[in-house]
């Protein structure tokens, strides 16, 4: 079945600092890609999302490239503020199959 | 205009009571899910539903049901309470299945 893995966290970086969350997936067919964006008591929040090779997701200074050679789906920001502390989770969906979501990585932002 | 509400916020109930979560979209969507967030934030979906079809996670014990009055509402009933359901439980929609979801602010359970 489909599966997602992400780099275990918590990451924890400086203020202004260049971040990259790694995410890798399995999936039969042609999945969607998405990245959601969990703050502190909230819900998940659509960040962004590519659906076919090649795609470039982007929103908020965020990143990522789907890559269908190498299965991944890394997200990337030039420079992160303490706002960005959060959780972050790589997803995939496919036609006929529910949502998976990857473990979420914790990112900590020091001012 | 929030998409997704769910109420409440909290619940802190005892161990052996029936609770119950409410969820409503106002996207017009067609389908709905319950998802349960552990203390590590992972995230376990529990149901999906539309107008036809129920997909249950066999995982989840049967003391839990989904009911869903209409497309826009899908409730979570929770039977004898356990220690091990305290967790945030998250209302999501989607158009189909396979679309992004858009998720609810989520409810802290806690059963003492």
């Amino acid at each position: 079945g489909n599966s997602v893995t992400q780099m275990e966290g918590p990451v924890t970086l400086s203020e202004e600092a260049f971040l990259t969350i790694n995410c890798t997936y399995t999936a039969t067919g042609y999945p969607s890609l998405f990245w959601y964006v969990q703050y502190p008591g909230e819900g998940l929040q659509l960040l962004l999302k590519a659906t076919k090779a090649d795609d470039k997701g982007s929103n908020k200074g965020f990143e990522a490239t789907y890559r269908k050679e190498t299965t991944s789906f890394h997200l990337e920001k030039g420079s992160v503020q303490v706002s960005d502390s959060a959780v972050y989770f790589c997803a995939l969906s496919s036609y006929g199959q529910n949502f998976v979501f990857g473990p979420g990585t914790r990112l900590s932002v020091l001012p | 205009d929030t998409a997704v509400s769910q109420t409440p916020k909290y619940l802190v109930t005892q161990m052996g009571n029936d609770k119950s979560i409410k969820c409503e979209q106002n996207l017009g969507h067609d389908t709905m899910y319950w998802y349960k967030q552990d203390s590590k934030k992972f995230l376990k979906i529990m149901f999906s539903y539309n107008n036809k079809e129920l997909i249950i996670n066999e995982t989840v014990p049967n003391r839990f049901s989904p009911k869903s009055p209409d497309k826009a509402h899908l409730n979570l009933h929770i039977n004898s309470l356990e220690l091990g359901d305290s967790a945030v439980y998250f209302c999501a929609s989607s158009q189909v299945s396979y679309n992004e979801q858009f998720f609810g602010p989520g409810t802290r359970l806690t059963v003492l």
